[in-house]
């Protein structure tokens, strides 16, 4: 049985850096064609994708975003890391990780459950 | 970056309607085009991927369609159940959403 799960602040304060582990089983993110991305969605708004990191510690991000995030992972432990530096109100959004399958178009095929984080001082 | 544009943005329909939401890209992504479904609290769930493969455990009456720029999600015959927000997904340049069909029965 496959699951994520995201943990982290709940309430972080503008300026400050956010970090987010994601916690998953049933998996290796060592397995050939397996990645683990996050992705946002702020009250009441689209999805948006913010980075992945795969089993050859390629690293991938959203050009927008990407000077703010740092993506990492621990084989060991089974997690991945999310890091956003000088966080903003408009930051304020659910938070999801996911793992992203090798197919043809790269499903993100199982999905944590998310958090909350707020912005706000 | 590719856009995506989902269309409608929302909808009204009745139980057993056949239901169509349109995905267009804006530039060719081939079939590297992925469908979710989001009911209000809950994470996305995979639907269709590579535009017209159905994720197993998805009921059949969910079908995917279409290749390069126009993709159409289908709900042959819509169920309570169904009442969600759609989005499409595509892989083929980095990753994008679509900004959401919310379907309401």
């Amino acid at each position: 049985q496959i699951t994520l799960k995201e943990s982290g602040p709940t309430l972080v304060k503008p300026t400050q850096t956010l970090t987010l582990t994601c916690t998953f089983s049933g998996f290796s993110i060592s397995t050939t064609g397996v990645g683990v991305g996050w992705i946002r969605q702020p009250p009441g708004k689209a999805l948006e994708w913010l980075a992945v990191i795969y089993w050859d510690d390629d690293e991938r991000y959203s050009p927008p975003l990407k000077s703010r995030l740092t993506i990492t992972k621990d084989t060991s432990k089974n997690q991945v890391v999310l890091t956003m530096t000088n966080m903003d109100p408009v930051d304020t959004a659910t938070y999801y990780c996911a793992r992203r399958r090798g197919s043809t178009s790269w499903p993100f095929d199982y999905w944590g459950q998310g958090t909350l984080v707020t912005v706000s001082s | 970056d590719i856009q995506l544009t989902q269309s409608p943005s929302s909808l009204s329909a009745y139980v057993g309607d056949r239901v169509t939401i349109t995905c267009r890209a804006s530039q060719s992504i081939s079939d590297y085009l992925n469908w979710y479904q989001q009911k209000p609290g809950k994470a996305p769930n995979l639907l269709i991927h590579a535009a017209s493969s159905l994720q197993s455990g998805v009921p059949s009456r969910f079908s995917g369609s279409g290749s390069g720029t126009d993709f159409t999600l289908t709900i042959s015959s819509l169920q309570p159940e169904d009442s969600a927000t759609y989005y499409c997904q595509q892989s083929y340049i980095a990753l994008s959403f679509g900004g959401g069909t919310k379907v309401e029965i």
